[in-house]
């Protein structure tokens, strides 16, 4: 079977630091590309991060210089290294594949696998 | 960034009704929408990509249309399980989402 499963997440005061894991089985980390969801309380979806199969990743610029997203091939396994954490960093983190179509000549990207996703709350 | 609105925000309807949830973006994504069930407590649900293509295991009762601007994700006969939050998503450049439109049993 195919899925995705987050953990790491918790109670964590404001400033400090957590790291996420996303064990990933049925599909390769590295030659997928790989994302983390999150979604505050009550709140819609924001994709913080994306690390592509050849190493290039991105942030949204509300966690730009806070948070690193990296994986462990040999355990198939994402991570999201979270510092300096503030309170509107509370959320569910879900890790998400991202896959494509081709469609005429045209790639269209979407999230087709999420794991079930792990509650940070960051208070004091 | 692309901004993407949803409405209606919230929608009640009844089993075996029609409904039709609208998101438009704040410029032109082509054909790069995607829509995503969400029920309480669990992960979104990929159902609709590229705009109207189905999503492998998703009822066929579940449709989308639109390009550039204005997408609109219909559901032809509600059933009880379609009782859940949806979003939109544009995959043109970064990724946003809509705010959610909330679907309750009138």
């Amino acid at each position: 079977e195919v899925q995705l499963v987050e953990s790491g997440g918790g109670l964590i005061q404001p400033g400090g630091s957590l790291r996420l894991s996303c064990a990933a089985s049925g599909l390769t980390v590295s030659s997928s590309y790989m994302s983390w969801v999150r979604q505050a309380p009550g709140k819609g979806l924001e994709r913080v991060s994306i690390t592509y199969s050849d190493g290039t990743t991105f942030y949204a610029d509300s966690v730009k210089g806070r948070f690193t997203i990296s994986r462990d091939n040999s355990k198939n396994t994402l991570y999201l290294q979270m510092n300096s954490l503030r309170a509107e960093d509370t959320a569910v983190y879900y890790c998400a594949r991202d896959r494509n179509t081709k469609i005429a000549v045209a790639e269209y990207w979407y999230f087709d696998l999420w794991g079930r996703g792990t509650l940070v709350t960051v208070s004091s | 960034d692309i901004q993407m609105t949803q409405s209606p925000s919230s929608l009640s309807a009844s089993v075996g009704d029609r409904v039709t949830i609208t998101c438009r973006a704040s410029q032109s994504i082509s054909s790069h929408l995607n829509w995503y069930q969400q029920k309480p407590g669990k992960a979104p649900k990929l159902l609709i990509y590229a705009a109207s293509s189905l999503q492998s295991g998703v009822p066929l009762r579940f449709s989308g249309s639109g390009s550039g601007t204005e997408f609109t994700l219909t559901i032809s006969s509600l059933q009880r399980e379609d009782f859940a939050t949806y979003y939109c998503q544009q995959s043109y450049t970064a990724y946003t989402f809509g705010q959610g439109t909330k679907l309750e049993i009138k």
